[in-house]
């Protein structure tokens, strides 16, 4: 199967402090999403971006799909930032949404 | 808030007993996928129910089932239960079952078998 690969596996951030965390794919995907987990478990969908950029708010995400990654941007981080940050993709030619997860990135912003 | 509510939040049982998990999920999604998360890993795909069927499945024995209902909800059963059952389970929901379809996730059920 298609394998999913985050890095840094923990980043530790001083409030105000920019940020980049990668996520690298072994196959071509159809499908790429960027959640974020919090302290209580629960997954936040970020990004749906099997390709291009797109940003909201602090956050922005790019995803080359010719060149197999995919990239997080936190801006400016808040504590409230801490947690899990998840990549999960979708091979092509899959059918529907079966992601596979990477590893994680744990990010720990201190006030 | 994802509008996705899973019960129970926490469950503790004994191995070879059997669990049933219940998730809700947002009005208008047909398609419900659950997921199971080790402490420390990201989520693995079970599988997942479009209009009350399966629809696909992934690396998980029989003993892991499931049934969707036409109000939105569905439910995860693992019978005989092992050690190594013990995780998050977590429910996600989707308008479809496409690939284009952003997924949203429930808060999820902690289970720990003794």
């Amino acid at each position: 199967g298609i394998q999913v690969e985050q890095s840094p596996p923990d980043l530790i951030l001083q409030e105000g402090a920019n940020s980049t965390l990668r996520c690298n794919f072994s196959d071509s995907v159809n499908n790429l999403q960027w959640f974020h987990q919090n302290p209580w478990g629960q997954l936040i969908n970020l990004f749906y971006i099997p390709s291009g950029t797109k940003q909201n708010g602090r956050l922005s995400a790019t995803t080359v799909a010719t060149e197999r990654y995919s990239l997080l941007y936190i801006s400016s981080s808040q504590t409230t930032d801490s947690g899990v940050y998840f990549c999960a993709v979708e091979r092509s030619g899959a059918a529907g949404n079966k992601l596979t997860f990477g590893g994680g990135t744990r990010v720990l912003v201190k006030p | 808030e994802t509008g996705v509510t899973q019960s129970p939040t926490h469950l503790i049982k004994t191995r070879g007993q059997q669990v049933t998990l219940r998730c809700s999920s947002q009005s208008g999604h047909n398609t419900v996928s659950w997921y199971q998360q080790a402490l420390g890993q990201g989520p693995q795909f079970i599988f997942q129910y479009y209009r009350e069927e399966e629809n696909g499945r992934g690396n998980f024995p029989p003993r892991f089932s499931g049934l969707q209902f036409p109000n939105y909800s569905s439910e995860l059963n693992v019978n005989a239960l092992e050690l190594d059952d013990s995780a998050l389970y977590l429910c996600a929901s989707s308008f479809g079952p496409g690939s284009n379809e952003k997924l949203f996730f429930g808060s999820g059920t902690q289970l720990s078998v003794l």
